[in-house]
């Protein structure tokens, strides 16, 4: 199937700092890539849709402007949480679909991040 | 989107048949149900996807009754490998096209 690869797979970092998370897909093109996001022993949360090429979409409750999210090519979206604090330690997920929107589409996901900001 | 109910936790052992069964009353016309595995701190993986009757591949089966109110996945002779967290999903047709609303899933545990 196809793949999707995250990275970091983890990163530790101070209140007050901004973090990047990177999602490709390695070997099919994605115009729609998703960002879940997953407390512990809690479910996926559907966070945005990141659209090649547009802005992205937010759930509710999600801030956009602390979530920032970039899909500037097929392949490519990332996740960039500013101004992070302890409350947004969790585990980010993102996903990519492919075919893109036809009968037999299937997701995709990355291996996950596990973000922890002290 | 139609809501899934699961049980929250299962166990079994090395060797038997799983099942675990999905509730989804208000399943719709063009919905298709998949299951999807997890393991601690890493994301989801694909496991099968139906709409009705029964589909099988080299992991596990889906059984899907003609009122398609509810499924069971089967995962035959399950190994402690299997631990994971199991959800059902409820996806209108062209499969997650505007994200994936995951439920609670249910915690499968593998004893020897």
């Amino acid at each position: 199937g196809a793949v999707v690869s995250q990275h970091p797979s983890w990163v530790i970092c101070k209140s007050g700092t901004s973090v990047k998370i990177e999602c490709r897909s390695l070997d099919f093109q994605a115009t729609t890539m998703f960002w879940y996001r997953q407390f512990p022993k809690q479910s996926l949360m559907l966070m945005a849709t990141s659209n090649e090429g547009s802005k992205a979409t937010y759930e509710q409750g999600v801030e956009k402007d602390k979530f920032l999210i970039n899909h500037a090519s097929l392949t490519l979206s990332t996740l960039t949480v500013t101004s992070a604090h302890p409350e947004d330690s969790s585990f980010y997920i993102c996903s990519a679909i492919s075919p893109p929107g036809g009968r037999d589409t299937e997701a995709f996901f990355g291996q996950g991040t596990r973000l922890t900001v002290v | 989107l139609a809501k899934t109910t699961q049980p929250i936790s299962m166990d079994s052992y090395e060797g038997q048949e799983v099942n675990i069964t999905c509730s989804h009353n208000n399943i719709a016309t063009n919905d298709y149900i998949t299951w999807y595995q997890q393991f601690p701190s890493q994301g989801p993986r694909f496991i099968i996807q139906g709409y009705k009757t029964k589909v099988t591949n080299e992991v596990a089966s889906l059984f899907i009754p003609a009122d398609r109110k509810s499924s069971t996945l089967s995962l035959p002779r399950v190994s402690l490998s299997d631990t994971a967290v199991y959800y059902c999903l409820v996806e209108k047709s062209g499969g997650g096209a505007d994200g994936l609303t995951f439920g609670k899933g249910t915690h499968l545990i593998i004893q020897p």
